[in-house]
């Protein structure tokens, strides 16, 4: 079967650094995405990675090695309202979106 | 704005009870998708339609059911709601079948009660 593994939950520090691992096993690949969110909310994309590296954002980079099966995100200069889920999702061989069950991150004053 | 907006945003109902969700996107994407989200669970992906072709993911249950009568707006009929399809229920639009970078763009979401 086709699996995504994320940490259930964080807690970090205003104005800190915290990485959010993703490790995934599926059928194929085309890409692996992060989206954010909100409590209530809709997710929002936040990046996308297809080659292996890191992409920065801003205060938001997001790191992929696809022969470990593994990606992170990497948030800087951690903001209180960066308190959110935040999603890794993995397109398959057939382009089908596979999405992780998200990492609940709290920031701490 | 571009966007997608769904309605209602809450939604109660009670148990058994017919249920029509809408949405509706200025993007002129032409795949659409309906996802169903419990608390801190993954999206969990019903249907999507590529133009009007409509795809009923295998664990669908057949007490859901879906309509496109044009690009810009999706249906989601729940026929008889039990307790547990009470979930948020997202719509999310992409440029394509899924090649390139093609993000989700997803609306607000409709939260279902069922009492």
């Amino acid at each position: 079967g086709q699996n995504i593994d994320q940490p259930t939950e964080m807690t970090a520090t205003e104005g800190a650094i915290v990485q959010i691992n993703c490790t995934y096993q599926t059928s194929g690949f085309n890409g692996l995405f992060w989206y954010q969110q909100h409590a209530g909310e809709a997710p929002t994309f936040l990046s996308y990675n297809v080659l292996d590296g890191l992409e920065e954002k801003g205060r938001f980079s997001s790191f992929l090695s696809r022969s470990k099966g593994y990606s992170y995100l990497l948030l800087k200069e951690l903001q209180m309202k960066d308190s959110a889920s935040y999603l890794c999702a993995v397109r398959d061989r057939n382009y089908q979106l596979i999405w992780g069950a998200g990492t609940k991150l709290i920031i701490k004053p | 704005d571009a966007m997608v907006i769904q309605n209602p945003r809450y939604q109660v109902t009670q148990f058994g009870k017919p249920v029509t969700l809408s949405c509706s996107q200025t993007l002129n994407h032409n795949v659409m998708y309906w996802y169903q989200q419990k608390s801190s669970q993954a999206p969990k992906l019903l249907f999507h339609y590529y133009d009007k072709d409509f795809n009923n993911e295998a664990d669908t249950p057949d007490n859901f059911q879906s309509r496109r009568p044009n690009t810009s707006f999706c249906f989601l009929d729940i026929r008889s709601p039990g307790l547990g399809d009470a979930a948020m229920y997202l719509c999310a639009t992409s440029g394509e079948g899924g090649s390139g970078a093609n993000v989700l763009t997803f609306g607000a979401g409709s939260r279902l009660t069922v009492l």
